[in-house]
């Protein structure tokens, strides 16, 4: 069975780092593109961040800078490292996938997502 | 990068069809053919309904439509049913490893 398990959020103060964890089962991070996306409270969908198979990764310019993408192969996993938090990245983050991997730039396996709440 | 424009709201009776506008620009919409959309009801995931335009993934019923004109793309949700009631999203690539989402909207199942 496919899943994604988000997992890593939390309560932290602003400026402050948090890694989230993206633990993928039923597909193989090597094979498949793995992206973030996340929700502010009562808000739309925000992309985030993605990695291609072949591991380029890309980011969106409200985080660029600040919040990376990586993964580890051995672990099937997917990590965002988010550094010097803020305020506005309060959000659920989801972290999304694609079940064909000839089929770009859309996302039908999604996990539950993982709360991540900065606030002083 | 700026988030597509939706419709804040959509309405309609059950049975009904309700059409979807996504504007972008020709840096996204209007000049890649990876436009999705979708579902997401309160508290859950969302759910992809529509990919590449128009192609329907499977178990999606055929209710679902999606079309594109220049920087515009739609979706038509037709017979609507109570179950439809959500929150839709379109979503675009928009080159350089970049993707961006509409602004959402809320569909009402009157």
């Amino acid at each position: 069975e496919v899943q994604l398990v988000e997992s890593g959020g939390g309560l932290v103060q602003p400026g402050e780092s948090l890694r989230l964890s993206c633990a993928v089962s039923g597909f193989t991070v090597s094979n498949h593109y793995v992206s973030w996306v996340r929700q502010a409270p009562g808000k739309g969908l925000e992309w985030v961040s993605l990695i291609y198979s072949g591991g380029n990764t890309g980011h969106g310019d409200s985080v660029r800078g600040r919040l990376t993408i990586s993964r580890d192969i051995s672990k099937n996993t997917v990590h965002l490292q988010m550094n010097s938090l803020r305020a506005e990245d309060t959000a659920v983050y989801y972290c999304a996938s694609r079940g064909d991997p000839s089929k770009v730039w859309s996302f039908d396996l999604w996990g539950r997502g993982t709360l991540v709440t900065v606030s002083s | 990068q700026s988030a597509l424009t939706q419709p804040p709201s959509a309405s309609g009776s059950p049975g009904q069809s309700v059409t979807i506008s996504c504007t972008g620009t020709s840096s996204d919409v209007g000049r890649y053919n990876y436009v999705s959309w979708y579902q997401q009801h309160p508290g859950k995931a969302p759910k992809l309904i529509i990919s590449d335009v128009s192609e329907r993934p499977s178990g999606v019923p055929d209710r679902f439509s999606g079309s594109k004109s220049g920087s515009t793309a739609s979706l038509t949700v037709s017979g609507l049913q109570s179950e439809d009631e959500a929150d839709y999203y379109c979503g675009s690539f928009a080159g350089s490893s970049n993707f961006v989402f509409g602004t959402g909207t809320k569909v009402t199942v009157l």
